[in-house]
């Protein structure tokens, strides 16, 4: 599976769109791009998934380049219940399993 | 439609000792997949259930191993207890159908904290 990188951290007020970036330069054709969020020592909440076209449901949207290289979750109207740590992983389908990295820990303050 | 629940919720053991974990997939799920987080850490992969055989293993020794039952459950059995064991225990379901061709986005229980003393 393709390595992510993302921010260690990030704020956001809460009612703002919060922007969360993932950088994936060397995935392959054939991965998709995952996020999943976990708040403090529960387990983590799948968010959304995508391969090429952007995707939107009723949590988020991801945007997806054109090259594939990198990938935005929007949280459209962040509110404070969406403090939590954010993974980006990239993975292929079939058997794969999930690889977490460090993830990016998003503030929302009042 | 009950998610993926894991017992018991908290546990504490001494080091040498052994303990069991036990998940329940979501509904319709076929496959149980075992994460071990560390405090501060993302998840790591421990392995994967599928058709009650083992089919992807992580980096863990073999004092970690595994049952998944005919009805899909599964339990992470840990032997040998040490103290780096400590950590939350995780278990994500998901569906991979006849010959893998399932969407097979994982979803994840609560997690089991053990703390090994």
């Amino acid at each position: 599976d393709a390595k992510t990188t993302q921010p260690p951290s990030m704020d956001c007020a809460e009612g703002r769109a919060a922007n969360l970036p993932c950088n994936h330069s060397t995935i392959s054709g054939n991965e998709y791009v995952y996020w999943y969020r976990q708040i403090h020592s529960q387990g983590p909440q799948y968010i959304i998934h995508g391969l090429k076209n952007n995707e939107t449901n009723e949590m988020a949207s991801l945007i997806i380049t054109e090259d594939r290289k990198s990938s935005t979750l929007i949280l459209p109207h962040a509110t404070l219940r969406d403090t939590a740590v954010y993974y980006c992983i990239a993975r292929f389908s079939g058997y794969s399993t999930l690889t977490f990295g460090k993830g990016t820990m998003l503030l929302v303050s009042p | 439609d009950a998610g993926v629940t894991q017992s018991p919720t908290h546990l504490i053991k001494t080091r040498g000792q052994q303990v069991t974990l036990r998940c329940s997939p979501k509904s319709g799920h076929d496959t149980v997949s075992w994460y071990q987080q560390a405090l501060g850490q993302g998840p790591q992969f421990i392995f994967q259930y599928y058709e009650e055989e083992e089919r992807q293993r992580g980096n863990f020794p073999d004092r970690f191993s595994g049952h998944q039952f005919p009805n899909y459950s599964s339990e992470l059995n840990v032997n040998a207890l040490l103290l780096g064991d400590s950590a939350l225990y995780l278990c994500a379901s998901s569906f991979l159908g006849l010959a893998g061709k399932g969407e097979e986005t994982q979803y994840f229980g609560p997690g089991t904290r053990l703390l090994v003393l």
